[in-house]
């Protein structure tokens, strides 16, 4: 079993719909990050969050540490939001370095016009 | 302009020849990391270095090499590369505090093939 688990591996969408991607992570972590990579291959960061939630424009991310998972929400979706998102966990379990990522396998989007 | 760079972003070469990837980075981050990417496998860790010469291993260090000598520089050694090396690598950097952790910045990525 993965120790990062994404869902919906692909997700198809009108645009102007609101999308949700779900992570969920079973080792203990110091912090979750949020990452998209576009169709071209480049990798940014969207968000990195240990608690709570954090919004950034149509971006909304939320992280529920005793359930040990974390969702990550596209309102009014476009076009231009097609992209593979990917969950990723800085583990800070068993004296295990916060340096150390382990990755989800990703969630493709597309956002149909 | 803050920034991760990567070179060469394509090379192709033969089983066993050394081969270096460079990774530099001029935000002044301690936290330096290595990635491998892979259809179906997706990214999976190297080797981090959480400041100058601390190296660890990530998930899948064998067969690479890493060294961290000073603060900008984080290069990928292949000693003896095999087609299993074949891949999508990343380097990436990050601020480090203690134990509380940074969004990562991503260079853009360096396509191997070894033959």
């Amino acid at each position: 079993k993965n120790e990062v688990e994404q869902s919906p591996q692909n997700l198809t969408a009108q645009e102007g719909e609101f999308i949700t991607i779900n992570c969920s992570y079973s080792v203990g972590i110091s912090a979750l990050h949020w990452l998209q990579q576009h169709p071209g291959g480049g990798i940014v960061s969207l968000f990195m969050l240990s608690s709570g939630k954090k919004k950034h424009g149509r971006l909304i991310a939320t992280i529920n540490i005793q359930e040990k998972h974390s969702s990550l929400h596209i309102t009014a979706s476009h076009p231009r939001d097609s992209a593979v998102y990917i969950c990723a966990v800085s583990r800070g379990d068993y004296g295990g370095s916060q340096g150390n990522l382990i990755f989800g396998k990703g969630t493709k989007l597309s956002v149909k016009p | 302009e803050a920034q991760v760079t990567q070179n060469p972003r394509y090379l192709i070469t033969v089983t066993g020849k050394k081969l270096t990837v460079t990774c530099s980075q001029n935000m002044n981050h301690e936290y330096m990391s290595w990635y491998r990417q892979d259809p179906g496998l997706g990214l999976r860790q190297i080797y981090y270095s959480m400041n100058v010469e601390v190296t660890d291993k990530g998930d899948v260090p064998e067969g690479y090499k890493v060294s961290r000598k000073e603060k900008r520089n984080f290069p990928l050694i292949l000693e003896s590369p095999s087609p299993n090396q074949t891949s999508l690598y990343f380097c990436a950097s990050s601020l480090s505090r203690g134990d509380v952790s940074y969004e990562q910045y991503f260079g853009p990525g360096t396509r191997l093939t070894v033959t």
